[in-house]
């Protein structure tokens, strides 16, 4: 089956900081990946699509400045959150979709955890 | 006001125990999706269906297109089963999330 994988699974960083993480699709290729983030008990949120080798697509309200999106593969996707602050602090999940398109399934990754001290 | 709602928000079940858990909606989707969230996070892609219903193993969905609801069943409940099991509406591949409902299958 189609499997997506994050790194790291978990990071603590200080307040200021910049931290990446990523996305890979392992099986198979992913001409658009997507970004969420869940707070505590909350639904997750789409922070952002991304597509390969164009710019990122960011929902209202989420600083392009501050996560950073790069797509450079069809199989591996990337968000840096820049300047951490202890708000930042959530549960990170990209997703992927698989080609061809017409599925419109998404795979999930496991999920990252960021603390930001 | 989510446009994805799902009841019950918690659910109490002893092992062996049918259980369903329901999901309406008003936006407009092409597909809904079922999901489980383990404790520590990961999430795990259960169903995708646009009309009608699906089965995998114990696990039942079903949709209704005019009534813009999806049920998600599960037969002979497990302790293995408790999870925090999520609807979402899809529309040109993006996802409106549900808040989710927390299972506790007790043995």
């Amino acid at each position: 089956g189609a499997v997506v994988s994050q790194h790291p699974s978990r990071v603590i960083c200080k307040s200021g900081t910049s931290v990446k993480i990523e996305c890979r699709s392992l099986d198979f290729q992913a001409t658009t990946m997507f970004w969420y983030r869940q707070f505590p008990k909350q639904s997750l949120m789409l922070m952002a699509t991304s597509n390969e080798g164009s710019k990122a697509t960011y929902e209202q309200g989420v600083e392009k400045d501050k996560f950073l999106i790069n797509h450079a593969s069809l199989t591996l996707s990337t968000l840096t959150v820049t300047s951490a602050h202890p708000e930042d602090s959530s549960f990170y999940i990209c997703s992927a979709l698989s080609l061809p398109l017409a599925t419109n399934e998404q795979f999930f990754g496991p999920g990252t955890r960021l603390t930001v001290l | 006001k989510n446009e994805v709602e799902q009841s019950p928000q918690n659910l109490t079940a002893q092992e062996g125990e049918f259980i369903t858990i329901n999901c309406s909606y008003s936006v407009g989707i092409s597909a809904l999706h079922w999901l489980q969230q383990h404790p520590g996070g990961g999430i795990v892609s259960l169903f995708m269906l646009s009309s009608g219903k699906k089965k995998h193993g114990r696990l039942i969905a079903t949709i209704n297109i005019q009534e813009k609801h999806s049920s998600l069943h599960i037969t002979a409940s497990h302790p293995r089963d408790s999870a925090v099991y999520i609807c979402a509406g899809g529309s040109n591949y993006k996802l409106t999330f549900g808040k989710g409902t927390l299972l506790t299958v007790n043995p």
